[in-house]
């Protein structure tokens, strides 16, 4: 089984600052998946970023970058220049043999002008 | 890209009656179909699989003959909430894998309130 953890239910960031946002997870698979989704006011799910666990790069995806920790089960979000559209709730989820996804808490993320 | 077009995006019943969300994959064929329903400002949570052609496999605590599943073919699944009641109120979010490449497609989500 497979568990995903965030340990932050709000952040708040300044238009044009730059914020990490925090994942940890669980698994005893070795062929896994990890993907952070953004969840606007409309509920529909919008892909952010999808990191392979056998890349040792970490993906990027214009301003939005990861930092994975592989050993340490870590896969934080960095969202750059942070623009008032970015405010959403924020899920880190991941999908191993089973091909479910498997989703954080989640991280309510507010964009101040 | 991949598209699952989910309907109704909102939905009203009354109590003891039954409803149907449809998720149909627009552009590709959807041979698991992923059922989640999500409290507000919750996460999602995972009711049921379904893969074309069988029967869903459903999450522990969640009831088979409450939340009937069909996947009949290979571009349309549906859930059924049947004998709903004001506890079943929620959104309801289908989500497919999208073939070739390990990824997800999800609905726009059903709001059901039962009054």
């Amino acid at each position: 089984a497979q568990t995903v953890t965030q340990s932050q239910p709000e952040m708040s960031v300044q238009e044009a600052e730059t914020v990490t946002l925090s994942c940890t997870y669980d698994t005893s698979e070795s062929d896994y998946y990890l993907f952070w989704y953004k969840q606007p006011p409309s509920r529909q799910m919008i892909l952010v970023i999808r990191q392979e666990a056998y890349k040792q790069q970490n993906a990027t995806e214009n301003r939005f970058s990861v930092n994975f920790q592989k050993a340490a089960k870590s896969f934080s979000l960095k969202i750059s220049d942070s623009q008032l559209g970015d405010a959403a709730m924020y899920f880190c989820a991941s999908s191993g043999s089973a091909r479910q996804l498997t989703f954080g808490s989640g991280t309510q993320l507010t964009v101040l002008p | 890209g991949a598209v699952v077009s989910q309907h109704p995006s909102r939905v009203i019943c009354k109590s003891g009656t039954s409803v149907k969300i449809e998720c149909r994959s627009l552009d590709f064929q959807a041979t698991t179909m992923f059922w989640y329903r999500q409290f507000p400002k919750q996460s999602l949570m995972l009711m049921a699989t379904s893969n074309e052609g069988s029967k869903a496999t459903y999450e522990q605590g969640v009831e088979k003959d409450k939340f009937l599943i069909n996947h009949a073919s290979l571009t349309l699944s549906t859930l059924t909430v049947t004998s709903a009641h004001p506890e079943d109120s929620s959104f309801y979010i289908c989500s497919a894998r999208t073939q070739g490449v390990h990824g997800y497609t999800f609905g726009s989500g059903t709001r059901l309130t039962v009054v």
